[in-house]
C-alpha cells in the first residue's frame, strides 16, 4: 500500500519567514495530493491539493509543488502569520477524493510574532 | 465546501459500556465514508472505510467486532465502540467523499474512557 513521509515533524519560524514542508509518497499510481490544516482539536481542513498533471499550484500564500519522477511534493507559505499555527499533513491518494488517503505524520508549524 | 456533521463532539463513558458516533454528510451523498482515530499530537490512522450498502473495510489491527462501522444511506455512517476501554479514549474524526468532492471531515468526537 501507499506510504506517505514528511518532515519536518516541527517547525518554527518568525512571522514573514516562509515555510516550507516536504513529503514523499512510495505509490507510483498515487494521482491527488492535499494538504491539511489541523487547529488544535479541531477538524482538518483542505487548504490546498495539486493532481499528478499539474506540477504547481499556488494559491494567494501557499503554493505546493509536485515531482512525480521523484515521488514527492511541497508546500510553500510565504509571508507567514502568526494564525498559520497549526499542524499542516499531507497525504496521497489513487483515485482522488472517492479513494483512500493515506497520511504523512503531520508537521506543527509554530510561527512566531 | 460541503458539510459533514459528527455527533457527539465529546463523550464521556464508563469501561464497559458502548458509545455510538454518528457521521452526517449534510448536502451532498457520499458514497463513502471513512473512520480515523487520531491519538494527541499524532496523525490521523484510518481505521475503516465504509461503503453505503455495503460492508466496511477495515485495517489491519483495527477489530470489528469492537468497532461497529454502519453506512445504511448516502448521508450516515456511524461508528460504535463496543465494551469501551480506557485505551481506546482518542479523537475519533469521520471523513465523507463521492466521485465529485474530495473528502471533507466532520469536526471530530472526542471520546474519554473512564
Amino acid at each position: 500500500g501507499e506510504n506517505v513521509e514528511q518532515h519536518p515533524s516541527t517547525l518554527s519560524v518568525q512571522e514573514g519567514d516562509s515555510a516550507v514542508i516536504k513529503c514523499t509518497y512510495s505509490d507510483s499510481a498515487s494521482n491527488y495530493f492535499p494538504w491539511y490544516k489541523q487547529e488544535l482539536g479541531k477538524r482538518p481542513q483542505l487548504i490546498i491539493d495539486i493532481r499528478s498533471n499539474v506540477g504547481e499550484k499556488k494559491d494567494q500564500r501557499i503554493a505546493v509543488t509536485l515531482n512525480k519522477t521523484a515521488k514527492h511534493f511541497s508546500l510553500h507559505i510565504t509571508e507567514t502569520q502568526p494564525e498559520d499555527s497549526a499542524v499542516y499533513f499531507c497525504a496521497a491518494s489513487s483515485y482522488g477524493g472517492y479513494s483512500t488517503l493515506t497520511f504523512g505524520k503531520g508537521t506543527m508549524l509554530l510561527v512566531s510574532p | 465546501g460541503a458539510v459533514v456533521s459528527q455527533h457527539p463532539s465529546r463523550v464521556i463513558c464508563k469501561s464497559g459500556t458502548s458509545v455510538k458516533i454518528e457521521c452526517r454528510s449534510l448536502d451532498f451523498q457520499a458514497t463513502t465514508m471513512f473512520w480515523y482515530r487520531q491519538f494527541p499530537k499524532q496523525s490521523l490512522m484510518l481505521m475503516a472505510t465504509s461503503n453505503e450498502g455495503s460492508k466496511a473495510t477495515y485495517e489491519q489491527g483495527v477489530e470489528k467486532d469492537k468497532f461497529l462501522i454502519n453506512h445504511a444511506s448516502l448521508t450516515l455512517s456511524t461508528l460504535t465502540v463496543t465494551s469501551a476501554h480506557p485505551e481506546d479514549s482518542s479523537f475519533y474524526i469521520c471523513s465523507a467523499t463521492s466521485r465529485e468532492t474530495e473528502a471533507f471531515f466532520g469536526q471530530g468526537t472526542r471520546l474519554t474512557v473512564v
